[in-house]
């Protein structure tokens, strides 16, 4: 397994666009975090899935933004109607849960630029 | 609720000379904590981890992280810099196993002047 892995590592849009990002965890990991990182910040936490269900959401994820992990493997992070603000490295992680401390695994991160 | 204090937002040291970043968190419930590393334009890699096990953690590339209660910190520390440690450091803190809504400190830029 070569790890988390996120596609595409760069986009860029204009504004008022919808962008998809796709998120390919480690395979037998059952837990799957999507963060967001602006410049000279840390990643803040945006949702997560155990297996297919979405188990939280961030209240900095706005109604423009919705993911799916449809089957419990990949996942995907979409941003309608994008705007300037949207601007941000966008993370994934993923774990294998099975009660008590697991460590998480990063993505390179997919960079979005909105102009 | 979870917190996280980075102290510095940039520290400087010269190559073989001693690094010091700092951390202090906050947390209603015993903490898992972590150090990551982050390269320009690269995901998080973790350094090091604090379970609840032994206070002294000892991590990758010469890291290594001292967990105090009473002072609710952190620190990382590598006797040694070299010029490859250069990069953003981020603290965090879970009051869940497996990355569950982790919650990251602002960043520390460490530069290592030769």
């Amino acid at each position: 397994d070569t790890g988390v892995s996120q596609d595409p590592r760069h986009k860029i849009t204009k504004r008022g666009q919808n962008v998809t990002f796709r998120c390919d965890p480690i395979s037998e990991h059952n837990r799957l975090y999507w963060y967001r990182q602006t410049l000279g910040q840390g990643p803040e936490f945006l949702t997560y899935f155990q297996n297919e269900a979405q188990l939280e959401k961030s209240r900095l994820l706005s109604d423009r933004f919705s993911a799916e992990r449809p089957k419990g493997s990949f996942s995907t992070l979409e941003i309608q109607r994008t705007e300037q603000g949207d601007s941000a490295m966008y993370l994934c992680a993923s774990s294998s849960f099975e009660g008590g401390y697991t460590e998480a695994f990063f993505g390179q991160g997919t960079r979005l630029t909105v102009v | 609720a979870q917190s996280v204090t980075q102290l510095g937002s940039h520290v400087s040291v010269s190559e073989g000379a001693l690094v010091l970043l700092r951390c202090n968190y906050s947390s209603s419930v015993p903490p898992y904590l972590f150090w990551y590393v982050q390269y320009p334009n690269q995901g998080l890699q973790l350094l090091l981890k604090y379970t609840s096990a032994a206070t002294l953690v000892k991590g990758i590339n010469g890291f290594e992280a001292e967990f105090k209660k009473s002072e609710t910190s952190f620190h990382l520390t590598k006797p040694s810099a070299h010029m490859s440690d250069a990069a953003e450091y981020f603290c965090a803190v879970s009051e869940g196993g497996g990355g569950f809504k982790t919650i990251f400190g602002a960043g520390t830029r460490l530069f290592v002047k030769a």
